[in-house]
């Protein structure tokens, strides 16, 4: 079975620091994956997306950015994070075209807070 | 974007009592659709789907109904149980879109005892 793995579960980080959140998936080959991220009592908001190594699609401008070094393998960053980057973090794999489904299966996520 | 600065609406419903949680898509041509359940502090967790070739489907105590008509989506549970207490998500998706899936608002749904 697939199994999806995100690291830290929560990270406080001063304004200006770097960030790095690795996402992995286990038991599935060329996945698609997925970055979302959620404030607090809100709906998930689309970040980055990839269907393959190297491969990064970027849906909203900002600080952040995404890299797929390997196959199941998903790595969020910033080189200076600002306070508005806070929320929760979610990773998410499909399987896409092969199986003829979208559905998305999510990981822990990971609760940044910038002070 | 998608669903950014919405706070959740809320359903409170008795133990035991159906629950109906309802969701109002944007995309006529979304022909695949999906409710997640997610917990406080956990990611969303996949509960049913459904294609645009249905308008009903069931799962263990869940039924999803399409209406594509008035592109309305719905999520019943049956005898609701403290459990069941999260925010429940509806996604939208065209199949064969590696990057659509457009989630709702999402719903705050509390079982009371």
């Amino acid at each position: 079975s697939q199994t999806i793995h995100q690291w830290p579960a929560t990270l406080v980080q001063p304004v200006g620091s770097p960030l790095s959140l690795e996402c992995t998936v286990e038991g599935t080959s060329n996945p698609n994956l997925y970055w979302y991220r959620q404030a607090a009592g809100r709906g998930l908001q689309l970040l980055f997306y990839s269907v393959g190594i190297g491969q990064i699609s970027s849906e909203v401008p900002q600080n952040l950015s995404a890299s797929r070094p390997q196959d199941r393998q998903f790595i969020l960053s910033s080189k200076k994070l600002l306070l508005s980057d806070s929320g929760f973090y979610l990773c998410a794999w499909s399987v896409y075209p092969q199986r003829g489904g979208d559905t998305q299966y999510f990981g822990p996520g990971t609760r940044l807070t910038v002070l | 974007g998608e669903n950014v600065g919405l706070h959740l609406p809320t359903l409170s419903v008795q133990e035991g009592d159906n629950s109906i949680i309802n969701c109002a898509y944007s995309n006529s041509a979304s022909d695949y659709f999906i409710w997640y359940k997610q917990e406080s502090g956990k990611g969303p967790q996949f509960i049913i789907d459904i294609r645009s070739n249905m308008d009903k489907r069931q799962g263990q105590r869940v039924t999803v109904l399409l209406n594509k008509t008035v592109k309305h989506l719905s999520l019943q549970i049956a005898a609701t149980q403290p459990g069941d207490s999260a925010v429940y998500f509806c996604a939208e998706a065209k199949s064969g879109s590696a990057r659509q899936l457009t989630f709702g608002s999402g719903t705050q749904l509390t079982v009371l005892p």
